[in-house]
């Protein structure tokens, strides 16, 4: 259970194009996801947290114009990067919050989604 | 904030005991999680320590010193397969404490 997919895994685009990625809640429902990016070699930083319904809520110096983000069911929520540049290339992830087998909510990791702006 | 600090880089032999460990800072505290992410994968679960003491998994066990702000990860047996980076992370207060603040992560290298 709990398994989170993420399309696509990798995308190479333009720069100036605007790519989508998703994240699906596979066997559960998610009111809450989150939006890491990753660099290669470094740590994952939270960019924004997903609730169905409403708004996302940003990280410090994260564009929220930039990085579209929308919930708008229980098992799917979508993040854009609009007019891509090279140095938005990274590795993008996704999680989903739901009660783990602990017993406690818990975030559950999307294979993520490799990124390249050429 | 949150921060978390961890080793850049650890290597060991197949075979092998190693410590992995964890600092951090926060403006409060609900936990410590271990995350293990191999090239290109996405991070998956090892362990939680909510209080003080050693919990034990298998060949991973998880420390916790909440007076110190440390903690650390414990593998033991070391396989070519646990090569990978490892995190620890924090939840954030922000959203119910249900965002994770990640470390700097720990690349372990294992060699046979």
């Amino acid at each position: 259970g709990a398994v989170v997919s993420q399309h696509p895994s990798w995308v190479i685009c333009k720069s100036g194009t605007s790519v989508k990625i998703e994240c699906r809640s596979l066997d559960f429902q998610a009111t809450t996801m989150f939006w890491y990016r990753q660099f290669p070699k470094q740590s994952l930083m939270l960019m924004a947290t997903s609730n169905e319904g409403s708004k996302a809520t940003y990280e410090q110096g994260v564009e929220k114009d930039k990085f579209l983000i929308n919930h708008a069911s229980l098992t799917l929520s979508t993040l854009t990067v609009t007019s891509a540049h090279p140095e938005d290339s990274s590795f993008y992830i996704c999680s989903a919050l739901s009660r783990g087998p602990r017993g406690y909510n818990e975030q559950f990791f999307g294979p993520g989604t490799r990124l390249t702006v050429l | 904030g949150q921060s978390l600090e961890q080793p850049s880089e650890v290597t060991a032999v197949e075979g092998a005991i190693v410590q992995i460990n964890c600092t951090y800072q926060t403006s409060g505290f609900y936990g410590l999680s271990w995350y293990q992410q191999h090239d290109g994968g996405a991070p998956t679960f090892l362990s939680y320590n909510a209080l003080d003491g050693l919990e034990e998994t298998g060949r991973f066990s998880s420390f916790l010193s909440r007076s110190d702000s440390y903690g650390y990860l414990l593998l033991q047996e070391l396989q070519m397969k646990d090569s990978a980076s490892y995190f620890c992370a924090v939840r954030d207060p922000g959203e119910g404490f249900q965002k994770l603040v990640f470390g700097t992560g720990t690349r372990l290298l294992v060699s046979p």
